[in-house]
């Protein structure tokens, strides 16, 4: 098993462009999500999905874009890339169920916006 | 809403010697459970472990210990006999039993251990 998946590992962006990071899993997890890491700011959770066709937004939404389409996959687009959207981005997966588990997540993809 | 809060934000220690990471933790819930992470400097998360919030055993794992006390609101995180290898940033977070799997991460810890 792969696991979780995050291309590009880095991105350069300019101000206004837009762009696709994207998150695949191969464990048949329900559950995807976004986080940004900041400093000083641990993770937030930016969008996140428990089940293909289902989405919703977490704690810092704004400027983001997401689809689930199939239960593997979770890409997250910004539309128009900002300064304050320069951080690292880490997806994550896990089981839904009666018991809460570990979330599993990728290695992450730091992007620059200038 | 919740919040979870990590007073140290950095520590230093010397190789060997023990350390104790601190969590405070609010939420007006009382089905919850807290989780630790690592993210040594390559980047990734890695899980350590999972409490729920009607299991105060504490835990020990090898080097590791988690010390959970509702009555404080606090899971900390002790590291015996410390090695150069658990240099790392150390997040605690919390989810809600009834939010699904969103958490809620506290700022993180840098930890340096020096030989």
């Amino acid at each position: 098993n792969a696991g979780v998946t995050q291309t590009p590992k880095f991105q350069v962006l300019k101000t206004g462009q837009s762009m696709t990071l994207q998150c695949a899993q191969d464990m048949n997890h329900e559950y995807m999500s976004w986080y940004r890491q900041d400093p000083g700011m641990g993770l937030r959770l930016i969008h996140y999905s428990v089940g293909a066709g289902i989405t919703d937004q977490g704690e810092v939404p704004n400027g983001y874009n997401v689809s689930r389409s199939t239960t593997e996959d979770f890409p997250l687009r910004l539309l128009s890339a900002a300064p304050s959207q320069t951080s690292v981005y880490f997806c994550a997966s896990s089981y839904l169920g009666p018991e809460m588990s570990e979330q599993y997540f990728g290695p992450g993809t730091r992007l620059t916006v200038t | 809403a919740q919040k979870v809060t990590q007073a140290q934000t950095e520590i230093s220690v010397v190789e060997k010697e023990d350390v104790t990471l601190d969590c405070v933790y609010e939420t007006r819930d009382t089905t919850y459970y807290l989780f630790w992470y690592k993210q040594p400097p390559s980047g990734e998360l890695v899980f350590l472990i999972r409490r729920n919030s009607f299991d105060e055993q504490n835990e020990i794992s090898g080097r590791y210990s988690w010390n959970f006390q509702k009555s404080t609101s606090s899971f900390n995180f002790t590291i015996t006999a410390s090695q150069v290898v658990d240099s790392a940033v150390y997040f605690c977070a919390l989810t809600l039993y009834n939010a699904g799997n969103m958490l809620t991460f506290g700022g993180g810890t840098r930890l340096m251990v020096k030989p």
